[in-house]
């Protein structure tokens, strides 16, 4: 089964530091999404891209975050200066079509930040 | 705004006794319900899906019904495997046509025990 895949699976910064988190989607599927998880709390959306654009983005998506499909192949979310609470798992995923589809989600990022 | 509430784990169950993990639900409308399934290592999957009132969702001997009077979307299994050790997440969608933002719930992690 054709499968997303997430780079690197570990992570570990210093506060301040620019991170890239790298996501490889399903290739012939168009929608793509950023979840996380703070450990110990719920998985929280953080953002939705189509069409080289976003789609929609939560409360937590802040100047800090952004996403990018610099290809045909890889979605990248960054977080330009990185702070103690952004330690989590980071899940990318994606899906065919829109409207309730299936999401296939990646095996996660999780990032510490020190 | 939506929320999904489900059952705190863990949950430690021996081999073939029978699994509920409560989740309970508050959104306006018709939301599709859906749980998915994070097994060692690997990504969110979806386990099954419920899409509109009375329906039962089912896969692998989970299932899972909409009940709408009680807002809720109880899994269940009648015997579970340790291979069904894993954290298992109750999620929802909005009603609305192409609003296919997940709300999670916390997971509940499951162990089977030989």
């Amino acid at each position: 089964e054709p499968e997303v895949t997430q780079t690197p699976s570990h992570q570990v910064t210093q506060m301040g530091q620019e991170v890239i988190l790298r996501c490889v989607p399903i290739s012939n599927h168009l929608y793509f999404y950023w979840y996380r998880q703070i450990l110990g709390q719920k998985v929280e959306f953080l953002v939705s891209f189509y069409n080289n654009e976003i789609s929609e983005k939560s409360e937590i998506f802040d100047d800090q975050f952004s996403v990018e499909r610099p290809d045909g192949s890889n979605f990248t979310l960054k977080i330009r200066s990185t702070k103690l609470e952004d330690s989590a798992m980071y899940f990318c995923a994606s899906s065919g079509r829109i409207g309730n589809e299936k999401l296939f989600f990646g095996s996660g990022t999780q990032l510490s930040v020190l | 705004g939506d929320s999904v509430t489900q059952m705190e784990g863990p949950v430690t169950l021996s081999e073939e006794a029978f699994l509920t993990i409560n989740c309970t639900y508050t959104a306006t409308g018709y939301p599709s319900l859906f749980w998915y399934v994070q097994y060692p290592g690997e990504g969110l999957q979806l386990l099954l899906k419920a899409t509109k009132a009375d329906d039962k969702g089912s896969n692998k001997g989970f299932e899972a019904t909409y009940r709408k009077e009680t807002t809720s979307f109880h899994l269940e299994k009648g015997s579970v495997q340790v291979s069904d050790s894993a954290v298992y997440f109750c999620a929802l969608t909005g009603s609305n046509f192409g609003n296919e933002k997940l709300t999670f719930g916390t997971g509940t992690r499951l162990t089977i025990i030989p």
